[in-house]
């Protein structure tokens, strides 16, 4: 069965550092994995999506992941973090088993707070 | 303009209530499906469909009823015997083999 685990429930970062938000994966087939955020008493958005194309996915607000398979790791960045960025990020892996819809598994979630 | 919505946004019930939450999308999504989401859980699948009239249970789905009767809708009953029904419960659809999922902007139930 798949499953997620994200490393750290809190990050905090400086205005302009580097985001790092840790994701580790378990598969027993080649994964589909994602990257959502959510912001307080809101759905979640997604950022970005891994479906076995390039290793290193772009999305939106600057974000990207490298999905690394001998480490199995899909660990999230951007390289200069912005007030903005403060919210909830669930890393999630699908269960590719169906034909028509996929079985979502998320993280635990992690919080990214952005110090001035 | 297309998407989820969820209804009611907040929810107030007393204990031993049977409560429905809403939700519909104009997405043309095959699947649906339900997440609890509590602090520091993330997200727990409760149900989902796949398909009109048929439904999967999800990892916590005692205590919670669905139905899914047109493509659109897929309402979720918080029955009484749900033990700790409090919670931000959030719907989604999706389409297709990616798992893309499309989130309504939840509904937050506390029961008092």
């Amino acid at each position: 069965a798949q499953s997620v685990t994200q490393l750290g429930s809190h990050v905090s970062v400086s205005e302009g550092a580097l985001v790092l938000l840790r994701c580790n994966y378990s598969s027993s087939v080649p994964p589909y994995l994602f990257w959502y955020v959510q912001y307080p008493n809101q759905g979640l958005q997604l950022l970005l999506k891994y479906t076995s194309a390039a290793t290193l996915v772009k999305g939106i607000n600057g974000f990207e992941a490298e999905f690394k398979k001998s480490e199995t790791s899909f660990h999230l960045t951007k390289p200069s973090a912005h007030m903005s960025d403060a919210a909830e990020y669930f890393c999630a892996v699908s269960d590719k088993g169906y034909s028509s819809a996929s079985k979502i598994i998320f993280g635990s979630g992690t919080r990214l707070s952005i110090r001035p | 303009d297309g998407g989820i919505t969820q209804s009611p946004k907040y929810l107030f019930r007393k204990e031993g209530q049977n409560v429905t939450l809403s939700c519909e999308q104009n997405l043309n999504h095959d699947a649906m499906y339900w997440y609890r989401q509590d602090p520091g859980q993330g997200l727990r699948l409760i149900y989902y469909s796949q398909i009109v009239n048929d439904f999967q249970k999800g990892d916590i789905a005692e205590g919670y009823s669905v139905s899914r009767e047109k493509k659109e809708s897929f309402p979720l009953t918080v029955t009484s015997a749900q033990k700790n029904p409090t919670a931000f419960y959030l719907c989604a659809s999706g389409q297709g083999r990616t798992g893309e999922l499309f989130f309504g902007e939840g509904s937050r139930l506390t029961v008092l």
